[in-house]
């Protein structure tokens, strides 16, 4: 399996708080994805990186900032917490723009 | 309307039964990649493709690029392919962005 550590794995926290979510990997892989995924919507792309210091958006990121200072971590946060993002958050990383994904295992977050 | 429809939504068969999930989307891709997500668990990779077939095991997947079509079939299933099955385009565009589909729920009876 691709070594692929999200953190944590679970989470409650109270609207208006900041949030980060960790994802780190040991595969040396160049692209790293975060996506949420809920009931309805499916999986969602919220921000991407192709490289250390270098990210884009997703179609899902209102509300979300990113940063990758070195290759093998890329870190989501919410800065200010709301409901709405109450979701399951999937990292996942890849070789290159066409190589498969893998997938962390998620981190469930509540916002209360 | 999504850019990548699937179906069926829900899909019931008997262990040993030949398995279809249709994946369908909009615009030209690079790559059709197929997922596998265990209830309450991860998501595993099975294919990606971006012409012809691919197959591993009793897992086959095709696409079709001018029909803007795939297929992922499953031979001889049996209870343990019980999974949702999720099928993601990554856009004519570069990053590897996926766009995915809702997912079809595979439940297969023993």
């Amino acid at each position: 399996d691709a070594g692929i550590t999200q953190s944590p794995r679970h989470k409650v926290t109270e609207t208006g708080t900041p949030v980060t979510l960790r994802c780190h990997q040991t595969e040396n892989h160049r692209y790293m994805y975060w996506y949420r995924q809920d009931p309805g919507h499916g999986l969602r792309l919220i921000h991407y990186s192709y490289g250390v210091k270098d990210t884009d958006k997703g179609e899902v990121s209102d509300g979300y900032s990113v940063s990758r200072s070195k290759t093998e971590d890329f870190l989501l946060t919410l800065e200010s917490a709301t409901s709405s993002q109450t979701s399951v958050y999937f990292c996942a990383i890849s070789e290159g723009p066409n190589q498969p994904q893998h997938f962390g295992d998620g981190t469930r977050l509540s916002i209360l | 309307k999504n850019e990548v429809e699937q179906s069926p939504q829900n899909l019931t068969a008997q262990e040993g039964e030949f398995i279809t999930i249709n994946c369908s989307y909009s615009v030209g891709i690079s790559a059709l990649h197929w997922l596998q997500q265990h209830p309450g668990g991860g998501i595993v990779s099975l294919f990606m493709l971006s012409s012809g077939k691919k197959k591993h095991g009793r897992l086959i997947a095709t696409i079709n690029i001018q029909e803007k079509h795939s297929s992922l079939h499953i031979t001889a299933s049996h209870p343990r392919d019980s999974a949702v099955y999720i099928c993601a385009m990554a856009g004519g565009t570069s990053y590897g962005k996926l766009t995915f589909g809702q997912g079809t729920i595979l439940t297969v009876h023993p």
